[in-house]
């Protein structure tokens, strides 16, 4: 049972343009979700959270929207640099623990 | 400070085997969970440790278990593998237990199941 998608498996995007990765999720129960980064042969790192109590959060080039009522979130780069290239997940998690979901994953390639 | 430490980075077993993984958290981190990641299937929660005690467990079958000691360090074990096992296994540490974005990863186990 796959709660949280990223249908998109790839995305390609110019150096300097806006990169978008989409997310959906199945539970609205979910009340936390974060999107994390992981390059080849490293662990995932966190990059950006947001909460359910609201729709945007922002930090540097990394701005993270969510619309609860579409179940749907967004992670928008911009502008893209060649060293976001990367493996992006978004997880979501239910209440006070651990316990996240993640997508599968959106691999992003920026071009110089 | 040090990462994440996962022991060993690679392993290669055949089916029927048993295996067992080791993730050192990050000094002070007494919560460790550990997930599977496949391709196509993303990262799955497999169980969370706090202080020892499992906290929250994921949807894997009984031959994945785990344990925590004393000093936070905790094993994975998975009994009478099988091919669908071969995966990179991860494990995660925070100082308490508590939504993800206090996790730190480690760089995972590649098992291969041949």
């Amino acid at each position: 049972d796959q709660q949280v998608k990223q249908n998109s498996p790839s995305l390609s995007v110019q150096e300097g343009r806006i990169s978008i990765l989409n997310c959906d999720y199945t539970n609205s129960m979910f009340d936390y979700f974060l999107w994390y980064k992981k390059y080849p042969a490293e662990g995932p790192t966190f990059l950006i959270s947001i909460s359910s109590i609201k729709d945007k959060n922002e930090d540097g080039r990394f701005t993270v929207f969510l619309n609860k009522s579409a179940k749907h979130l967004s992670l928008h780069i911009v502008p893209s640099q060649p060293g976001d290239s990367a493996v992006y997940f978004c997880a979501a998690s239910l209440g006070n623990n651990n316990d996240m979901r993640f997508g599968a994953g959106t691999r992003l390639t920026v071009k110089p | 400070k040090a990462g994440v430490t996962q022991t060993p980075r690679y392993l290669i077993k055949t089916r029927g085997q048993q295996v067992t993984l080791s993730c050192s958290p990050i000094s002070g981190h007494r919560s460790v969970s550990w997930y599977q990641q496949t391709p196509g299937q993303g990262l799955q929660f497999l169980f969370e440790y706090f202080s020892e005690t499992q906290r929250n467990k994921g949807n894997f079958p009984g031959r994945f278990s785990g344990r925590q000691f004393s000093n936070s360090r905790s094993e994975m074990n998975v009994s009478t593998l099988e091919l669908g096992d071969s995966a990179l296994y991860l494990c995660a540490s925070s100082t308490t237990t508590g939504t993800g974005y206090g996790y730190t990863f480690g760089s995972g186990t590649r098992l291969t199941v041949v």
